[in-house]
């Protein structure tokens, strides 16, 4: 299972564009990437999937260089409510012995 | 707006007490999970099920947790007996694909053990 590093908390203000970096270095050929996001006493919700290059809709892009061991959430024109934890995860789309791991997150506070 | 619902919201009972929470997930989802979230251990996979039957519950203490999926609209976690550690916000999620697939959350279970 890939193990992924995230920064613990990232600061920014309002309207700017915010980058989150994630790095899997041991990804797998068929692990995806996966960010979600968490507000406080809330679930974490899904925001956006991807393999390879680019993604994006209408919340994040989601941009994966050629060789996967990393990857970079980018959040256009962050709000306050845009404040809140972020994960990456990384996995196989359909394995069975795979096991989840959030791990700490990034905790991203905006700024008026 | 389909939703998945998780009861009791908040749950405080005393150490032995056995405690059982509850979730519906989203219709038409077939693949369940129970997480458990601490401010020390983050958030954790205790166990999934797809199409009613467990996969993989490596997280989960055997010896007091256990989970099922009595119909398909139904997943339950038991604790018993509950103790002071097993205080944290439990989440059901759901899907239609495997744990990697897009999950939907439900608004957790806050458990106090006292």
């Amino acid at each position: 299972l890939a193990k992924t590093t995230q920064p613990i908390s990232m600061d920014s203000y309002e309207g700017q564009e915010v980058n989150i970096t994630c790095s899997h270095n041991n990804i797998a050929t068929n692990d995806y990437i996966t960010w979600y996001q968490q507000f406080p006493s809330q679930g974490p919700r899904f925001i956006i999937q991807g393999y390879k290059t680019k993604v994006t809709n209408e919340v994040a892009s989601l941009f994966i260089p050629a060789d996967r061991k990393s990857s970079t959430l980018s959040l256009p024109r962050v709000s306050l409510s845009d404040t809140a934890v972020y994960y990456c995860l990384v996995g196989d789309m359909d394995s069975s012995a795979s096991k989840i791991i959030f791990g700490s997150g990034t905790r991203l506070s905006i700024r008026p | 707006d389909a939703r998945v619902t998780q009861t009791p919201r908040h749950k405080v009972t005393e150490m032995g007490q056995e405690v059982t929470m509850r979730c519906q997930p989203i219709l038409g989802h077939n693949t369940v999970f129970w997480y458990r979230q601490t401010m020390m251990q983050g958030l954790e996979l205790l166990a999934y099920f797809r199409n009613r039957a467990p996969l993989d519950d490596s997280g989960m203490p055997k010896d007091r947790f256990s989970a099922e999926m009595p119909d398909a609209t139904l997943a339950t976690l038991k604790i018993q007996p509950s103790e002071p550690r097993d205080s944290a916000v439990y989440f059901c999620a759901s899907g239609r694909m495997g744990p990697n697939g897009e999950q939907f959350f439900g608004p957790g279970t806050r458990l106090t053990v006292l």
